[in-house]
């Protein structure tokens, strides 16, 4: 089935990076953008960025731009979003989710999560 | 960056209530809107896209409207399963930002 698999918890000092990665299957990779969303503990959805599938552009939130990285990897169907310099603020849960042109560009199937801890 | 306000913040309901949420846009976005709901500890599943489109799967209890700026998310007759946290979300420029967030809780 078509689906969106992430990279297991982390826990970092801060100062340090931490790569999140999202593996899909079920679909045609290159079809579908991937995004990035973060939720911070008790917080509400924050989007990041977007990479094309298809060429590797990116758009990141000006908040994040400088400290984030997002890839790709055709030959796994893997996309990968790399946050560096981590703050204790950075703690949070991080979703990857397909985009659709048939929806507008809503998100139609999400991962699991990866919960980031910035703690010392 | 387009600004997106949810009202209420939260509400109150009971199973069986008609329950509509708002969503305003700072600028026009046509109809690039979209609707989500998360449950407690899961990722957000899309609800309605392009402001009035239901997601496939989705009961049709669940509706949506609006177009420019405002832009509503109806449920009809809320069901036990429907309490949760509802975004909105514009996909009209980048960064896609999403509104708030509206709770609805048991009453």
């Amino acid at each position: 089935q078509v689906q969106l698999v992430q990279s297991g918890n982390e826990v970092k000092n801060p100062g340090a990076s931490v790569k999140v990665s999202c593996r899909a299957s079920g679909y045609s990779f290159k079809s579908y953008n991937i995004n990035w969303v973060r939720q911070a503990p008790g917080q509400g959805v924050e989007w990041m960025g977007w990479i094309s599938t298809y060429n590797g552009k990116t758009n990141t939130a000006q908040k994040f731009q400088g400290r984030v990285t997002m890839t790709t990897d055709t030959p796994t169907s893997t996309a990968s979003m790399e946050l560096r310099s981590l703050r204790s603020d950075d703690t949070a849960v991080y979703y990857c989710a397909r985009e659709s042109t048939s929806t507008r560009y809503g998100m139609d199937v999400w991962g699991q999560g990866t919960t980031v801890t910035v703690s010392s | 960056d387009i600004q997106m306000t949810q009202s209420p913040s939260s509400l109150s309901a009971s199973v069986g209530d008609r329950v509509t949420i708002t969503c305003r846009a700072s600028q026009t976005i046509t109809t690039y809107l979209n609707w989500y709901q998360q449950k407690r500890g899961k990722a957000p599943t899309l609800l309605i896209y392009d402001a009035g489109s239901l997601q496939s799967g989705v009961p049709s209890r669940f509706s949506g409207g609006g177009s420019g700026t405002d832009f509503t998310l109806t449920i009809s007759s809320l069901q036990p399963e429907d309490f949760a946290t509802y975004y909105c979300q514009q996909t009209y420029s980048t960064p896609r930002t999403f509104g708030q967030g509206t709770k609805v809780e048991v009453k």
